[in-house]
């Protein structure tokens, strides 16, 4: 059974880079696709970008410029980066797999809190 | 960028009604492309509908899905207390790709 868990801070400070990163246990991270979504408390959802596990990526107009997304497949994970973090970064920060249509397997989430 | 519109944002039924809710894309969306998920309070989406109409596995018949073009619908037949929850359709396709409508509440009445 496959199982995906982020991990990274729980506090950025503003303007600094936000870094998570997604295990992937029970399977293999190759021959799919991987994503970022979150969710500021209390709003909907907003697609982060995702990658193939052989390292091609898309990302979300409107945070292009400050997301990076990276795979090890020797680990089996997947990373998010997100620079120059303000207030409106907070959210519950998802890990999903994409296979191109519809997000089939979800982590738990983990709660980002951007603050001095 | 395609834009999702949900409605109504908020219904109110009773355990054993059917609930419909609605899912309006602001350009045509793929059918093979759009999705539904279901959300309870502190845990992640869990998907129930890929392909506009196709149950992920382990989803009860009670959830059903239609539509094709712009309009498309996420049909319960006979709620469930569980099924109370937050309902977001999903749509990818042209840039940014991968969008989310801004969800439904349904709630008991």
């Amino acid at each position: 059974q496959v199982r995906l868990q982020e991990s990274g801070p729980g506090l950025v400070k503003p303007s600094e880079t936000l870094s998570l990163t997604c295990t992937v246990s029970g399977g293999s991270i190759s021959a799919y696709y991987w994503s970022w979504i979150r969710q500021p408390p209390g709003k909907g959802l907003e697609w982060i970008g995702y990658i193939h596990y052989l390292g091609s990526t898309n990302y979300n107009p409107s945070l292009k410029s400050r997301v990076t997304v990276s795979v090890d497949t020797s680990k089996n994970q997947f990373s998010l980066k997100l620079s120059s973090v303000t207030a409106a970064d907070t959210a519950v920060y998802y890990c999903a797999r994409w296979p191109l249509r519809y997000f089939d397997l979800w982590g738990r989430g983990t709660l980002v809190t951007v603050s001095s | 960028e395609i834009v999702l519109t949900q409605s109504p944002g908020t219904l109110s039924l009773s355990p054993g009604e059917r609930a419909t809710l609605s899912c309006r894309a602001s350009q045509s969306v793929s059918s093979s492309y759009l999705a539904w998920y279901q959300q309870k309070p502190g845990q992640a989406p869990r998907l129930l509908i890929y392909g506009a109409s196709i149950r992920a596995a382990g989803i009860p018949d009670r959830f059903s899905g239609s539509g094709s073009g712009t309009d498309f619908t996420l049909t319960i037949s006979g709620l469930e207390p569980e099924d109370f929850a937050v309902y977001y359709c999903q749509q990818y396709g042209s840039s940014p790709g991968i969008t989310f409508g801004q969800g439904t509440r349904l709630e008991i009445k």
